[in-house]
């Protein structure tokens, strides 16, 4: 079966700097992606990878490793407004995409 | 990106009662919509592809004939949930998928939360 994993929640104090994971097993790949999802609202675009690497978007990066079947989203210099849900979502080989359930990430003063 | 709106924002009915609910791609010809239901805490789950024109592809355990989808146009797509229930009760979200570089980003209506009593 398809299968994507992340923590279920996270704590990091603003300021810092927080890297969450994503590990996933799907039938083929094409790309990852990574959106923000703030309580009781749609869910936003942040990053897709589909090489591996590091891509870099301001306090945002998105890393992929796709024969370890592993991303992760670092957020640098965090705001309060950052407190969110961030979800990973994998396109599979039938261009569908597969959703994990999400990290929320709280952030304290 | 696309712009997506959704209508209305938030609904409570009784038991028993049918409910629309309507997603407008307002600058981008949508031929393929998705309808998405998220209960708390949890992923977002895809219920249907909803393609202009033609019949909507629902996803393994999500009944047809409770959710009815209709794509009649390149930029409106409705589902209707009919006879709710309060099992019903989720927040259904809308997308609509886009060419933006190399791969096809989906762009999130701002999601319907329906509250069955």
């Amino acid at each position: 079966g398809q299968n994507i994993d992340q923590p279920t929640e996270m704590t990091a104090t603003e300021g810092a700097i927080v890297q969450i994971n994503c590990t996933y097993q799907t039938s083929g790949f094409n790309g990852l992606f990574w959106y923000q999802q703030h309580a009781g609202e749609a869910p936003t675009f942040l990053s897709y990878n589909v090489l591996d690497g590091l891509e870099e978007k301001g306090r945002f990066s998105s890393f992929l490793s796709r024969s370890k079947g592993y991303s992760y989203l670092l957020l640098k210099e965090l705001q309060m407004k950052d407190s969110a849900s961030y979800l990973c979502a994998v396109l599979d080989s039938n261009y569908q995409l597969i959703w994990g359930a999400g990290t929320k990430l709280i952030i304290k003063p | 990106g696309a712009v997506v709106s959704q209508h209305p924002s938030w609904v409570i009915c009784k038991s028993g009662t049918s409910v629309k609910i309507e997603c407008r791609s307002l600058d981008f010809q949508a031929t393929t919509m998705f309808w998405y239901r998220q209960f708390p805490k949890q992923s977002l789950m895809l219920m249907a592809t909803s393609n202009e024109g033609s019949k909507a592809t629902y996803e393994q355990g999500v009944e047809k004939d409770k959710f009815l989808i209709n794509h009649a146009s390149l930029t409106l797509s409705t589902l209707t949930v009919t006879s709710a229930h309060p099992e019903d009760s989720s927040f259904y979200i809308c997308s609509v998928s886009q060419i933006a570089k190399s791969y096809n980003e989906q762009f999130f209506g701002p999601g319907t939360r329906l509250t069955v009593l």
